[in-house]
Formats: C-alpha cells, structure tokens, sequence
C-alpha cells in the first residue's frame, strides 16, 4: 500500500526538542521531494519546509529558519524533522507529504502526529 | 512575497452551487500554479485542484477550478453540494520552493 506515516510527537517544553519521523512505503521515495505542513489549533495550513529528492536542497517558512532542520535518508524511506528551540506556537498537528513546489497529481499525505509545546 | 486571501467562510444548501475565491495580493496568478486542498474535521488534508484546473485522481467532476488575470485570482467552484463537501478549502501557490497557503475557507453544506 502507498502510504506515508509520521511519527515522533508528543509533549514537550518551551525550548525543548523533539524529532518528527515520515516512514513511506510502497513507492520509490527516493524519486519525490518531500514536505512537511503543519495546522495549528484554530489555525490554517502552514507549511513549514521541505527538502529535494537526495537531500541536497532545503527550504523552510520564515518562522522556522534556524531551529528546525529537514533531512532524509532515501534508505530507510524517511524523512524527519528535528525541532529544537521549541515555542509554544509550535504546537500543531504536522503533515507529511509527497510534495515538491506544490501537491500535483501524485502527492500523497500522511495521517498527521500531534506537536504540544508547552510554556 | 505574496498573499493569498479567502473569504473565511461559506454556506450553501446541498445540490447547490458554491464558488470559493482566491485572491493574490501581487504578482500575476498565472505566474505560479494554484492548488486547493480539502480538509474534513479530523482528518488529514487532501489535494483535490492542482496546476490551476486539473483535478487529483478520485476527485468528483462536480468539482472545478480556474484562473482569471483580470482579478488575478484563482476560484473552486463545487456544484450538486453534498453534506460530504463540509470542509475547509485551502488554496496554495508557492514562490521558488516557498508555499504561500490562502487562510482557508469554511464550508458549511445545509
């Protein structure tokens, strides 16, 4: 089955860390840029980086800029997202996805992982 | 960079008509593709619009999209409204590998 799945949320404090994993399968992930998008509570769609298909092009929103990093290792079919100097308005469900630029017709979402960063 | 404003909600009857707008604040809307991404309460988003008008495998031809320059805005049209259509719409462009997401619109079917 094609599918992405995230994992690594949970609690954490303001200025903690905490390390997001996206596991794909059933395709060649190696091929695909990959992204993540966050939606905080009461909030819309933000996406927060993403990363070109051997790694070596990253991007990442403004907010974000030198805390969060993006990286993959097309061996295991990851993606991960390490989130150090967490704030509290980093809280959020983060989102997965088989999506360069923009979602086409092949993009692909994961089910999402829960983020609280509290003060 | 650019903004992408929506109206933050709509309502409408089911079978009914409904135009979700999506209005760039600079830069020409055909300049980048323009994408619109469903969100049901509870679940993950998914991609039913993308390069402008082309709609993602799966998604009902009751839904439809396009581009205008005079507005410079990119519109979500979804006509015969089913209940399963309540959601929130987001429309989305991007400026070298930046995305610029709209604020979402609420949709209400009732």
């Amino acid at each position: 089955e094609v599918q992405l799945m995230e994992s690594g949320g949970g609690l954490v404090q303001s200025g903690g860390s905490l390390r997001l994993s996206c596991a794909g399968s059933g395709f060649t992930f190696s091929a695909y840029w990959m992204s993540w998008v966050r939606r905080a509570p009461g909030k819309g769609l933000e996406w927060v980086a993403n990363i070109q298909r051997d790694g070596s092009e990253k991007t990442y929103v403004d907010s974000v800029k030198g805390r969060f990093t993006i990286s993959r290792d097309n061996a295991k079919n990851s993606v991960y997202l390490q989130m150090d100097s967490l704030r509290v308005e980093d809280t959020a469900i983060y989102y997965c996805a088989r999506c360069g630029k923009y979602c086409g017709g092949d993009s692909l979402w994961g089910q999402g992982t829960l983020v609280t960063v509290s003060s | 960079n650019f903004m992408l404003t929506q109206p933050h909600s709509v309502s409408e009857s089911p079978g009914k008509t409904v135009t979700i707008s999506c209005t760039r604040s600079s830069g020409g809307i055909a300049s980048n593709f323009v994408q619109w991404y469903q969100q049901r309460p509870g679940s993950s988003p998914t991609t039913v619009i993308y390069e402008n008008n082309q709609r993602f495998s799966g998604v009902p031809l009751r839904f439809s999209a396009s581009i205008d320059s005079s507005s410079n805005s990119a519109s979500l049209t979804i006509s015969g409204l089913k209940t399963e259509d309540e959601a929130d719409y987001y429309c989305q462009s991007y400026t070298g590998n930046n995305w610029v997401f709209g604020g979402g619109t609420k949709l209400t079917v009732l």
